[in-house]
């Protein structure tokens, strides 16, 4: 199994600029995660999904992030316009089931992300 | 305010070292887990525990849960520089709508 991928790995882009990062989850798991993770912050949950559908987005930080997940095996984070502040390591994360806290969640590399 | 705490918040010890680090809350949960993070990779579950003073055992690592369900601890035995990482303690929230990481206890072991 080649486990949780994201892409790209690493993303530099300027203030205002659209920013899109990908994840794919493994393969027949049903609930997909995107966190943050900053220094100051720490890992954050963003957003997630179950079968596809948004579940809670209240950790979305303002109304230019936005995630979607059109299928079982893609999902998206947007952030749009960046801001300096969006810098940070974003991780996407799948498993099995949404019992959230109690199942292993399998988290992707990251996308290192800097907002310059 | 945070709902889990972690101490220390920073450890550097000598190869062959033991440690304990912690995981506090002033809630109760039904179930905790540690995940550790090496840099540069996403965090790897290492341990769920789900009962009030239940033990688990890891090879060096010995995890357990406060009898209350509310604090947790980790203890590694003769550290090796291999445990270097942040270790994350998270929990799910009481509504079970949410999922919550501490801020870490980031370990280095040196050689």
């Amino acid at each position: 199994d080649a486990g949780v991928i994201q892409s790209p790995r690493h993303e530099v882009t300027e203030m205002g600029q659209e920013v899109t990062l990908r994840c794919k989850p493994i393969s027949g798991h049903n609930s997909l995660f995107w966190y943050r993770q900053t220094m100051m912050r720490g890992l954050e949950l963003l957003i997630y999904f179950n079968n596809n559908v948004p579940i809670d987005d209240s950790g979305m930080p303002e109304d230019r992030f936005s995630a979607k997940m059109p299928n079982a095996s893609f999902s998206t984070l947007k952030i749009q316009p960046s801001e300096p502040r969006d810098s940070a390591v974003y991780f996407c994360a799948s498993s099995t089931r949404l019992a959230v806290g109690a199942d292993t969640q399998y988290f992707g590399p990251g996308t290192r992300l800097t907002v310059l | 305010t945070q709902l889990l705490e972690q101490s220390p918040q920073f450890l550097s010890i000598q190869e062959g070292e033991n440690l304990t680090v912690y995981c506090n809350s002033s809630s109760v949960f039904s179930s905790l887990q540690w995940y550790r993070q090496e840099p540069g990779e996403g965090p790897v579950l290492l341990v769920t525990v789900v009962t009030g003073g239940e033990v688990k055992k890891l090879k060096r690592l010995t995890f357990q849960f406060g009898d209350a369900r509310k604090d947790s601890s980790l203890h590694i035995t003769a550290a090796q520089p291999g445990d270097t990482g942040l270790y994350l303690c998270a929990v799910g929230d009481n509504y079970g709508q949410n999922f919550v990481f501490g801020p870490g206890t980031r370990l280095s072991v040196l050689p």
